[in-house]
């Protein structure tokens, strides 16, 4: 099972909604990933959760709010979003294997619009 | 800043060929390089990972890493249409704490 599953694959939210993504994973790993990807652009680092603790926040504004529940799921809680948030929201999870080697997997993404 | 480099393209290369992707990366600390390949609209898809120096090889797809000189390339051998993508490079450190992406290499393989 190599498979990173969320939830909803599609959203549209208004500016005062509030919504969540969802992001699960039974490989074992322990460290999960928040990306944001807009058009033709690569995926830019949100948040990384190591062991279940928020590692990196890349200087993500709040009303991007992540949790991390367990080591299986990851959630990622939108409150006031911007018409500018609207992109594919991704998440990943890795482990370490071999000797110094990381295996990281994706998931099929949420493409959410913000109107 | 952690950087990683690639020419944005587009690669254009005959069905058949050889196509090759190649990606640079600033920290010296870096264990761990991904190629994913993107289809538009779709998440990115995990081709190949490599930690050791040389080559791996995959099917078709062959990764190689040069540590030293801090350098890392997909070559896809018989590319076919279907290889038509977008493929990033990532940089992972030691602890997996970090998936730091390039922008992008987009390659067309004509019929």
């Amino acid at each position: 099972d190599t498979e990173v599953t969320q939830t909803p694959k599609h959203l549209v939210m208004g500016m005062t909604n509030k919504k969540s993504l969802k992001c699960e994973q039974h490989m074992g790993h322990r460290a999960m990933y928040w990306y944001k990807q807009k058009a033709k652009k690569p995926p830019e680092l949100m948040f990384v959760y190591s062991y279940e603790k928020l590692s990196i926040n890349e200087s993500v504004p709040s009303r991007f709010s992540p949790e991390c529940p367990n080591s299986s799921l990851l959630n990622l809680h939108l409150h006031a979003l911007q018409p500018e948030d609207s992109a594919l929201y991704l998440c990943a999870s890795s482990r370490v294997v071999g000797q110094g080697g990381t295996e990281a997997f994706f998931g099929q993404g949420t493409r959410l619009t913000v109107v | 800043q952690k950087e990683v480099e690639q020419n944005s393209g587009p690669l254009s290369v005959p069905e058949g060929a050889i196509a090759s992707l190649n990606c640079t990366y600033s920290d010296r600390g870096s264990q761990s390089f991904f190629w994913y390949r993107q289809y538009s609209g779709k998440s990115p898809e995990l081709i190949m990972f490599i930690y050791s120096n040389g080559d791996k090889e995959d099917g078709r797809f062959t990764a190689q890493l040069n540590k030293a000189s801090q350098y890392v390339s997909l070559l896809i051998r018989d590319s076919q249409p279907s290889d038509s993508a977008t493929y990033l490079c990532a940089v992972a450190n030691q602890a997996g704490t970090a998936l730091i992406f390039g922008k992008g290499t987009t390659l067309s393989v004509s019929s």
